[in-house]
């Protein structure tokens, strides 16, 4: 069955270090895609970053990288040089290729602080 | 602007009432999902249209949720009978297709049922 796991519930940072937000994922699907959402207190959904089930590298989009290790089920997000608006909920999700929807772990509270 | 647009933003309801909340997805997109985010939780997938018709709708709670997109673009969500546990914000979210990596989300419809 489908599964996102986020197991810490909450994280607190300095500004400017490197954090990692855990994720790990259940699946049968030899095909199928994870993503990172950020949501502020605003409430709106921001795409982070995305990394499908046959890329050979770990995805990147400028402070925020993916770090996917397919055999232990694992999509970690890192972000580097932490921002105090990086402070919000974030969120793993995965889609496999054979279900087409998007399922959301419970999320991790990121609160970065000066 | 150009995103995808949910009305109402906020609505406030008496238990037992009829609600429906709408979604207007990006111009072109056929996929259009719909979740309901509790307070302090993730994202739980209710709907995915692929074009007009439903492609999976498992995660509808019971027969009292309804959705529907006839004309390929627009999709209304409805509610009957409401109860106090329907209290939420109910996301709609669009893609160019469901293989596209990323979902884009509206600001949601903050449901409150007295």
């Amino acid at each position: 069955a489908q599964k996102i796991t986020q197991t810490q519930p909450g994280m607190f940072v300095q500004e400017k270090e490197a954090v990692t937000l855990d994720c790990t994922y259940d699946t049968s699907d030899p095909s199928y895609g994870l993503f990172w959402y950020k949501q502020p207190s605003s409430g709106e959904m921001i795409f982070l970053i995305y990394q499908g089930s046959y890329d050979q590298q770990n995805a990147t989009e400028g402070r925020y990288s993916l770090n996917f290790q397919k055999a232990r089920k694992s999509a970690n997000l890192v972000i580097s040089a932490s921002q105090l608006g990086d402070s919000a909920m974030y969120f793993c999700a995965m889609r496999e290729d054979s279900r087409q929807k998007l399922v959301f772990g419970q999320g991790t509270r990121l609160t970065i602080n000066p | 602007g150009a995103g995808v647009s949910q009305t109402p933003s906020n609505k406030v309801t008496e238990k037992g009432k009829y609600v429906e909340l709408r979604c207007d997805p990006i111009s072109g997109h056929t996929a259009l999902y719909w979740y309901r985010q509790s307070l302090g939780q993730g994202p739980e997938f209710l709907i995915y249209f692929q074009g007009t018709g439903a492609a999976d709708d498992s995660g509808l709670p019971n027969d009292r949720f309804f959705a529907v997109r006839p004309e390929g673009s627009v999709s209304t969500l409805k509610i009957q009978r409401t109860e106090r546990g329907d209290s939420a914000v109910y996301l709609c979210a669009s893609s160019l297709t469901w293989q596209a990596g990323e979902l884009f989300f509206g600001e949601g419809s903050r449901l409150t049922v007295l």
